[in-house]
């Protein structure tokens, strides 16, 4: 799997755009970008997910620049409960291996 | 829809003494099965994942093993516990022969072993 590099902390005000940025400069052409979120004693969630073009869902959006060498979560406005740990995560296509989740950027939203 | 369960939520075992925990999954026929554990402030380690029934893969070797009796039940074991097993367990599943691999957690068993 490809390896990706975030921050490891970010802060973010109430009700305004959070950004995460990942960066997966190793990225082959059928792997996927992923991202998961972990909130405190809880098991991850799934977020979103894209190949190469830009996605959106009730959740976030994801950008992938157009070399794939790195990409953005959006979280158009952040609330306190979005406060956690999230993962960027790449994998191929149909693959069941060897999954790795890092250490993530824990996003602490403040009020 | 689908659901996963998890049991106990919490545990707290002497160092030496056995383990046992459950994952179900409800919703869905043939799932990918994970258990993974997560050390204090530690990202996710994957530990044992399983494409069939009886069939388990191991990622790291260990003193746990992990079986899988039925279609949608995963059970993580030990027979002796070490003080280096506390942690937070696991399990997700992934639709089987998903074209993508999005995987759905389980709420977790936290795990402290004294």
């Amino acid at each position: 799997d490809a390896k990706t590099t975030q921050p490891p902390s970010m802060d973010c005000a109430e009700g305004r755009a959070a950004n995460l940025p990942c960066n997966h400069s190793t990225i082959s052409g059928n792997e996927y970008v992923y991202w998961y979120r972990q909130i405190h004693s809880q098991g991850p969630q799934y977020i979103i997910h894209g190949l190469k073009n830009n996605e959106t869902n009730e959740m976030a959006s994801l950008i992938i620049t157009e070399d794939r060498k790195s990409s953005t979560l959006i979280l158009p406005h952040a609330t306190l409960r979005d406060t956690a740990v999230y993962y960027c995560i790449v994998r191929p296509s149909g693959g069941y291996q060897k999954v790795t989740f890092g250490t993530g950027t824990k996003l602490q939203v403040i009020p | 829809s689908q659901t996963i369960h998890q049991w106990p939520a919490t545990l707290v075992q002497p160092v030496g003494s056995p383990l046992s925990l459950e994952c179900t999954v409800e919703g869905t026929s043939n799932p990918n099965l994970y258990w993974y554990r997560q050390a204090a402030g530690r990202g996710l380690q994957l530990l044992f994942y399983s494409v069939g029934i009886g069939q388990i893969s191991s990622e790291v070797p260990q003193n746990l093993s992990a079986s899988r009796p039925q279609d949608r039940q995963f059970i993580l074991s030990s027979k002796k516990l070490l003080l280096s097993d506390s942690g937070f367990y696991l399990c997700a599943w992934r639709r089987g022969g998903a074209s993508t691999d999005t995987q759905y957690f389980g709420p977790g068993t936290r795990l402290t072993v004294l």
